[in-house]
């Protein structure tokens, strides 16, 4: 079982709509949780944290945990064109180490 | 800009040469990780730096790979012996240890093995 886990996609969606992203991990004693976006070329960029069960929210991006089901995920609302991108999962696990997931591909459809 | 900086930006070298590549972190973090991504994957943890202290390094990573942080200022990895299986970006990272683990990523350095 992979750390952290990512459905790779792509994920379309129109523009305007909420993109939903999600990713599971693995170790119950993960204690903050992260997400980057990565365009093309590019090298990660951090765009949420959260450390609490709950929401999250800023902007157009609210991030969710459920440590009991050890699940985070990601919306974005109002999506734009210009927020096609890789999104990375990231999770610490208690020691500083801070792994990823494979990343999920979302395409903005204008 | 104060970011995080990797020189080189490109390397291309001959299967067998060692390469040297360098990170300069944002001044005041003390945590610096090195990671390693190729194409359709998420960066892979390498290891990481607390000050000067290498603090873990992954278990995945063979002895032909070095880190070096002196001083707990910029740090240096090196790969000896290089394969083609090397080619990759190879992303460093710094953090403040705040307990919260808030990466900051640079440009990164392209490595192709030929």
């Amino acid at each position: 079982q992979k750390e952290v886990e990512q459905n790779s996609g792509p994920l379309s969606v129109p523009e305007g709509a909420i993109a939903s992203l999600n990713c599971t991990y693995s170790d119950r004693g993960s204690q903050s949780f992260f997400w980057y976006r990565q365009y093309s070329g590019k090298s990660p960029e951090l765009i949420m944290f959260i450390y609490s069960n709950g929401d999250k929210e800023d902007g157009r991006f609210t991030a969710q945990l459920n440590k009991a089901s050890q699940y985070v995920s990601l919306l974005i609302r109002d999506s734009q064109p210009s927020d096609s991108a890789t999104y990375l999962c990231a999770v610490n696990q208690g020691y500083q180490k801070v792994t990823f997931g494979t990343g999920t591909k979302l395409q903005v459809i204008p | 800009d104060t970011g995080v900086s990797q020189d080189p930006r490109h390397k291309i070298t001959k299967r067998g040469q060692n390469v040297t590549f360098r990170c300069d972190p944002i001044s005041e973090h003390n945590r610096l990780y090195w990671y390693r991504q190729t194409l359709g994957q998420g960066p892979e943890f390498l290891t990481y730096f607390q000050n000067e202290a290498q603090l873990e390094k992954s278990r995945l990573l063979s002895d032909r790979f070095s880190a070096e942080r002196p001083k707990g200022s910029f740090s240096t990895l090196e790969i000896q012996r290089t394969e083609q299986g090397d080619s990759a970006m190879y992303l460093c990272a710094s953090s403040l240890d705040t307990g919260n683990e808030k990466l900051f990523f640079g440009s990164g350095t392209q490595l192709s093995v030929l």
